[in-house]
C-alpha cells in the first residue's frame, strides 16, 4: 500500500538557517505529493504541492521537488524564521482525494 | 474564508460512553474526512465520505461510526469509547476536482479527546 516517510524530528535551527525535511514516498503510479504545515494550536494547513514528475512546489520560501527516480519530495527553505517553527507533514494523494501522511517533523526556530 | 468547524476543542469522556465529534464545513465541498492524530504515527484516516449518506472506511475504522445526513455535516461517534480512543481529531473536507486527481484538504482545529 501507500506510505510515506520522512525524517524524525525534533529539528531545531537557528534564525536564517538552511533547512531540509526529508520525505520519500511508496506508492504504484503518479500520485501527488503535498507538505502540510500545523502551527501550534491549529489545524493543517497546506503548504505546497506537485502533481507530476519534477514539478516544484513553491509557497512563503519553501520549495520542494516532485523527483519520480528517488521516490522524494524534500522540503527546503534558504532563510528560515522564527514563525516558520510549526510541524510538517508530507503527504501522497493517489486517488480521489484520499490523503496518506508521514508521521510529521516537528521545526523549531531559535532567535 | 473558508472555514471547517469541530464542535469542541476538548473533551473528557469516561470508559463506555459514547462520544459524537461534530464538523461542519460552510465551502459546499463533496468530500469530508475524519483523521485521528497521535505523536509519532502522524496522522490517520478514520472514515471519509464523498456524498450526502456514503461513507467509506479508512485505515483505523474499528471502534468508530460515522453519519453524514447533510452535505456540511460529517459526524464521527464512538459507540463505546476506550482508554485507546484518547487522541487529536481532525476533521477535514475538499471539492472534487476530477477522478484521479486530489484537491486541497481544509482542517479543523481539532478536537482533543480524553478517555478515563
Amino acid at each position: 500500500g501507500d506510505s510515506v516517510t520522512q525524517m524524525e524530528g525534533p529539528v531545531t535551527l537557528s534564525e536564517e538557517a538552511f533547512l531540509t525535511i526529508n520525505c520519500t514516498y511508496t506508492a504504484t503510479g503518479y500520485p501527488s505529493l503535498f507538505w502540510y504545515v500545523q502551527y501550534p494550536g491549529e489545524g493543517l494547513q497546506l503548504l505546497l504541492k506537485a502533481t507530476k514528475a519534477d514539478d516544484k512546489g513553491s509557497n512563503k520560501g519553501f520549495e520542494a521537488t516532485y523527483r519520480k527516480e528517488t521516490t522524494s519530495f524534500h522540503l527546503e527553505k534558504g532563510s528560515v524564521q522564527v514563525s516558520d517553527s510549526a510541524v510538517y507533514f508530507c503527504a501522497l494523494g493517489r486517488r480521489r482525494e484520499k490523503l496518506t501522511f508521514g508521521t510529521g517533523t516537528r521545526l523549531t526556530i531559535i532567535p | 474564508d473558508v472555514k471547517v468547524t469541530q464542535s469542541s476543542r476538548y473533551l473528557v469522556k469516561r470508559t463506555g460512553e459514547k462520544v459524537f465529534l461534530e464538523c461542519v464545513q460552510d465551502m459546499d465541498h463533496e468530500n469530508m474526512f475524519w483523521y485521528r492524530q497521535d505523536p509519532g504515527l502522524g496522522l490517520r484516516l478514520i472514515y471519509f465520505s464523498y456524498d450526502v449518506k456514503m461513507k467509506e472506511k479508512g485505515d483505523i475504522p474499528e471502534g468508530y461510526s460515522v453519519s453524514r445526513e447533510k452535505k456540511e455535516r460529517f459526524s464521527l461517534i464512538l459507540e463505546s469509547a476506550s482508554t485507546n480512543q484518547t487522541s487529536m481529531y481532525l476533521c477535514a473536507s475538499s471539492f472534487y476536482v476530477g477522478q484521479g486527481d486530489t484537491g486541497e484538504l481544509f482542517f479543523g482545529e481539532g478536537s482533543r479527546l480524553t478517555v478515563l
